[in-house]
Order: C-alpha cells, then structure tokens, then sequence
C-alpha cells in the first residue's frame, strides 16, 4: 500500500518567488495536516484540512495557504519566500482530522530559499 | 501557551547503554506521542500514552506518562546502532483536531 507522497522530493527558489508543494494522503485517509520543520528544530504546525474543509491554522503568516481537493489530496502554497523558510515541509494524513487517531507523514519536501 | 521542552539535545553513546530522554511542559496534555524521525524521512509514530502514571513497553523502548500528564520519558535499553535518530515528543494543541505540537527533540547517536 502507498504511504503518503509528497512532491516534490527537493526543490530550491529565490527569494520572493512563489512555491507549490504537494501531498497525496493514504488511500481512505480524509484529513491532511502540514507541517514546517526549520534545521534542528520539531516540526510546527501550519494547517489542518478535513473533508476539504480547513480546521485549524497555526501561527503563520498570510504568505502561507493551502487547500484539499475533492481526492482528498493537498497543496501547500507559499509566496514572497523569505530565506527562514527554507525548511523541510512535512505532509500527514489520517483517516479523520481527530487527535487520536494516528498521523502517518510524509517524507517531506526540502525546500532551500536563495 | 502549550510548549514541550526535551532534554538532552543530544546523546552520543556506545552500543549496549542505556538511556533516558524526557519531555516536559507546565501544561496538562490529554496524550503525548513519541516519534523517531530519521534523516531525509518523515517522523514515524513510536507509541502513544494516554493515562496518568501509564507505563508501555515496545521491546527495548519503555516509555511512561508522568502522573499529572505533563511530562513523559522514554528509556531504551540495551542502545544498537538501528536505534540512532531524533526522538520527539509531540502532544495535541488545545482546540481538537489532529493538530501537534512537537519538542525540539533529542538527537541519538549510538555508536557501534
């Protein structure tokens, strides 16, 4: 079975530029949750999507948006990059957006701001 | 506001050690989870405790909830090279939904 799919794997942009990344969850799996992980640092949490539905945003700028379509899948879309967002951008998918059930991640994108 | 503090940063130890990470907060989780992530991959899901005081085992990783429900230990015996990764800590945030809030974490090396 397909774990969750993140693309892409690696990418590098300039500073102002926009970006567009991607997370396909588990098969049956409604909710995506983003997350942002800075260089030594935990993952901190940007958005929650259920049933295409946004349930939670965490503290970040406008810069930050994102959606879920009717597949269940989600992009993750980020303008004017600054250098601090170069981070490792991790998506997790769970059957329902409830804290109890487990979130499976992503591998993630490495996204490299120059 | 809801923070998870782990400690130590980092543990550099050699193969047949044990040892111990914790994870602390001044506030109250309803559960915590404890993840091992290893480089280039996403976190992977270790273990959740959700009672006060509860203990689980996971063959060589035991983990406990501490009674007020604000702080947790893992404790590895027996440390192998396979068991060499960032060790965190991650409780849900306040408002429901499958929202985490994440340590820091502890950055284990095991050294044959």
């Amino acid at each position: 079975d397909a774990g969750v799919t993140q693309s892409p794997t690696h990418l590098i942009k300039t500073r102002g530029q926009h970006v567009t990344l991607r997370c396909s969850p588990i098969s049956g799996h409604k909710s995506v949750s983003w997350y942002q992980q800075v260089l030594g640092q935990g993952p901190q949490f940007i958005f929650q999507y259920y049933e295409k539905e946004e349930r939670g945003r965490g503290n970040f700028p406008d810069r930050f948006s994102a959606r879920q379509f009717p597949n269940y899948s989600s992009e993750l879309n980020v303008n004017a990059l600054l250098l601090g967002d170069s981070a490792l951008y991790l998506c997790a998918s769970s059957l329902t957006g409830d804290v109890s059930i487990e979130a499976f991640f992503g591998q993630g994108t490495r996204l490299t701001v120059v | 506001t809801q923070l998870l503090e782990q400690s130590p940063q980092f543990l550099s130890i050699q193969e047949g050690e044990n040892l111990t990470v914790y994870c602390n907060s001044s506030s109250v989780f309803s559960s915590l989870q404890w993840y091992r992530q290893e480089p280039g991959e996403g976190p992977v899901l270790l273990v959740t405790v959700v009672t006060g005081g509860e203990v689980k085992k996971l063959k060589r990783l035991t983990f406990q909830f501490g009674d007020a429900r604000k702080d947790s230990s893992l404790h590895i015996t027996a440390a192998q090279p396979g068991d060499t990764g960032l060790y965190l800590c991650a409780g849900p945030l306040s408002g429901g939904y499958n929202k985490l809030i994440f340590g820091a974490g502890t950055r284990l090396a095991v050294h044959p």
